[in-house]
């Protein structure tokens, strides 16, 4: 079984630009999350979508973040413009049931944005 | 508010076994969750607790305390790869995920 692929491992950018995070969750994975990892910290929840729909997006910062999930598979999560403390690993996880152990997260290997 | 807490880093001898805690305050409860995380890595699922007592796995083990507010992963015969941050997890009744900041475990030869 294919694990969660993220999309581009690694990103630079300069603050003020924009960046684009792709997730692909595991196949018939329902709920799919982004979190936002800073260094010595535990993962902060941006958003937690249902199939296509948005379940908690309370922390995500919505003036410069974005995200999707048009087809209840695979999701984007953009920023628009960076600044500086968005430096983090973006986490994308997948989880398979709705209750109990829906806290059993799989994780994508992540991606490192750097905003210089 | 909800909260976790566990120890910032705690350090520990190859072949040793290690106990790390974790205490939370959340609104509800719908289990708790262990996870390992290697540095540069994303976290990989350990172990789950809904029921007091202990979970055994291995050379892991988890125990919860629903009382207490209170779990402990428990690692024994220390091996180097066993060198990563472990973060605790509750689950509250909204079914959201409280994460704690981790515990990083450094293993000595």
């Amino acid at each position: 079984e294919a694990g969660v692929a993220q999309s581009p491992r690694y990103k630079i950018i300069e603050k003020r630009q924009s960046v684009a995070f792709w997730c692909n969750p595991i196949s018939g994975h329902a709920t799919l999350y982004w979190y936002q990892q800073i260094l010595g910290q535990g993962p902060k929840l941006l958003i937690q979508f249902q199939n296509n729909g948005v379940v908690d997006d309370s922390q995500l910062p919505k003036d410069r973040f974005s995200a999707e999930r048009l087809k209840g598979v695979d999701s984007t999560l953009k920023i628009q413009p960076a600044k500086l403390e968005d430096s983090a690993v973006y986490l994308c996880a997948s989880s398979s049931v709705r209750t109990g152990r829906a806290g059993e997260l799989f994780f994508g290997e992540g991606s490192r944005l750097t905003v210089l | 508010g909800q909260n976790i807490d566990q120890p910032t880093e705690m350090t520990a001898t190859e072949g040793a076994i290690v106990q790390i805690n974790c205490t939370y305050q959340t609104s509800g409860f719908n289990g708790l969750f262990w996870y390992q995380q290697h540095a540069g890595e994303a976290p990989t699922f350990l172990s789950y607790n809904v029921l007091d007592g202990l979970e055994e796995k291995g050379r892991f083990s988890s125990f919860l305390s629903r009382s207490k507010g209170y779990s402990y992963l428990l690692l024994k015969e220390l091996q180097m790869k066993d060198s990563a941050s472990y973060l605790c997890a509750v689950m509250d009744s909204n079914y959201q995920l409280i994460w704690g900041a981790g515990t990083k475990l450094i293993i000595k030869p």
